[in-house]
């Protein structure tokens, strides 16, 4: 069946712009989760959901970063005032159920803040 | 927050020969997996591993939950084996190791 999918998977925007990045998870899935992955490093979490609702959002940097669920399938991370440190691959990720079962990725959006 | 250590960072191979990447990890864990990322940057699971012994083709995994570690084996690696290897543990959100970047050569 179908994976994990991301749109965009670039995009390049200016500094200060509000961007917003789209996440399709495996159909069934319950929970979903957004990483980012700066160059040379591993990826590193930022949100999960569980349905509808944010079960874990401790790792948004700053007030700056929001993201919704709001039927339980699609995602959107919506990031404003973009600066040029948020330049990175945002990757989402999905799982059968919470946490502890296996999670598989999306091919990610690159992220370019000019 | 739970640590994630891999070993080497970086390991190059001759194309046939046999490696052992090791993944530490500083607390108890519901989830341990294995991940290539590819150079498109796409994350390939490899294994879903929170505890024991799995193969896969030429790829081994074993994880000894109770002294917080985990090995993957590759064997008679090929030059498409090339990558990073990320393991990724997870207590509370899933938390990477910065990778190996394996290099295999003909």
């Amino acid at each position: 069946g179908a994976g994990v999918s991301q749109t965009p998977s670039n995009k390049v925007t200016e500094k200060g712009k509000y961007v917003e990045l789209r996440c399709d998870p495996i159909s069934g899935h319950t929970a979903l989760y957004w990483y980012r992955q700066s160059l040379g490093q591993g990826p590193e979490f930022l949100i999960y959901f569980q349905g509808t609702g944010a079960a874990d959002d401790s790792g948004l940097p700053n007030d700056r970063f929001f993201a919704v669920r709001p039927e339980g399938s699609v995602s959107t991370l919506k990031i404003q005032r973009t600066e040029r440190g948020d330049s990175a691959v945002y990757l989402c990720a999905s799982s059968l159920n919470g946490r502890g079962s296996e999670q598989y990725f999306g091919p990610g959006t690159r992220l370019t803040v000019t | 927050g739970i640590q994630v250590e891999q070993s080497p960072p970086d390991l190059i191979l001759q194309e046939g020969a046999n490696s052992t990447l090791r993944c530490n990890f500083s607390d108890s864990v519901n989830n341990l997996q294995w991940f290539h990322q590819n150079p498109w940057g796409q994350l390939i699971n490899l294994f879903y591993i929170p505890s024991g012994t799995k193969q896969n083709g030429r790829l081994s995994a074993t994880t000894v939950a109770t002294e917080r570690y985990s090995l993957l084996y590759i064997s008679s690696s090929q030059t498409t084996d090339s990558g990073v290897y990320f393991c990724a543990a997870q207590a509370a959100p899933l938390v990477f190791g910065k990778g190996t970047r394996l290099s295999v050569i003909a």
